[in-house]
């Protein structure tokens, strides 16, 4: 059965509107859950690590303040999109990690969320 | 920074044809993932190595771990339609990263 649950699997907005995507980690308690974005044709790119209480680790170019990370409890992130651009349109992907495990993989990966900024 | 080659980036070829896709880097890893994504969903991971050396086999695919645990190789016998999909390698230490993938493509 599935591991991660991403929800919602598909939204679009309009432009300057916000957009939050929801990550659940169904099988375990995952103090640390990644973030990443695929845009068409492309390989998934690392946005951030999110960690549970803390704030998250942004990848260099990943801009914190468009793009929040809140890991509020062991079991759920949040990816809030704020002013959303056409540019930001994308797949957005999270991911989880069992705990103990060697050097935070494999990842257990959502089924992501593609957003189209109209 | 850890990088991760992926060759070919893009193939196709008849069903019943064997191929091998590489991962590569100029970095040790101590382990290396692979993983297969269709499209609109996230990927999925089809073996770990760890071992410098290591072969794995699931089915018809075989993965192979270097030596020297910086590179990684994947090879299909008897490629089916079925097998077509993107093609991940990945690892790191604490954060995962991933090469560009080889988009694979059989055709029946």
């Amino acid at each position: 059965g599935a591991v991660v649950s991403q929800h919602p699997s598909w939204v679009i907005c309009k432009s300057g509107t916000s957009v939050k995507i929801e990550c659940r980690s169904l099988d375990f308690q995952a103090t640390t859950m990644f973030w990443y974005r695929q845009f068409p044709k492309q390989s998934l790119m690392l946005m951030a690590t999110s960690n549970e209480g803390s704030k998250a680790t942004y990848e260099q170019g990943v801009e914190k303040d468009k793009f929040l990370i809140n890991h509020a409890s062991l079991t759920l992130s949040t990816l809030t999109v704020t002013s959303a651009h056409p540019e930001d349109s994308s797949f957005y992907i999270c991911s989880v990690v069992k705990p103990g495990s060697l050097d935070n993989s494999p990842l257990h990966f959502g089924n992501g969320t593609r957003l189209t900024v109209t | 920074t850890q990088l991760l080659e992926q060759s070919p980036q893009f193939l196709s070829i008849q069903e019943g044809e064997n191929l091998t896709v590489y991962c590569n880097s100029s970095s040790v890893f101590s382990s290396l993932q692979w993983y297969r994504q269709e499209p609109g969903e996230g990927p999925v991971l089809l073996v770990t190595v760890v071992t410098g050396g290591e072969v794995k086999k699931l089915k018809r695919l075989t993965f192979q771990f270097g030596d020297a645990r910086k590179d990684s190789s994947l090879h299909i016998t008897a490629a089916q339609p079925g097998d077509t999909g993107l093609y991940l390698c990945a690892g790191g230490r604490n954060k995962i990263i991933f090469g560009k993938g080889t988009r694979l493509h059989i055709l029946p």
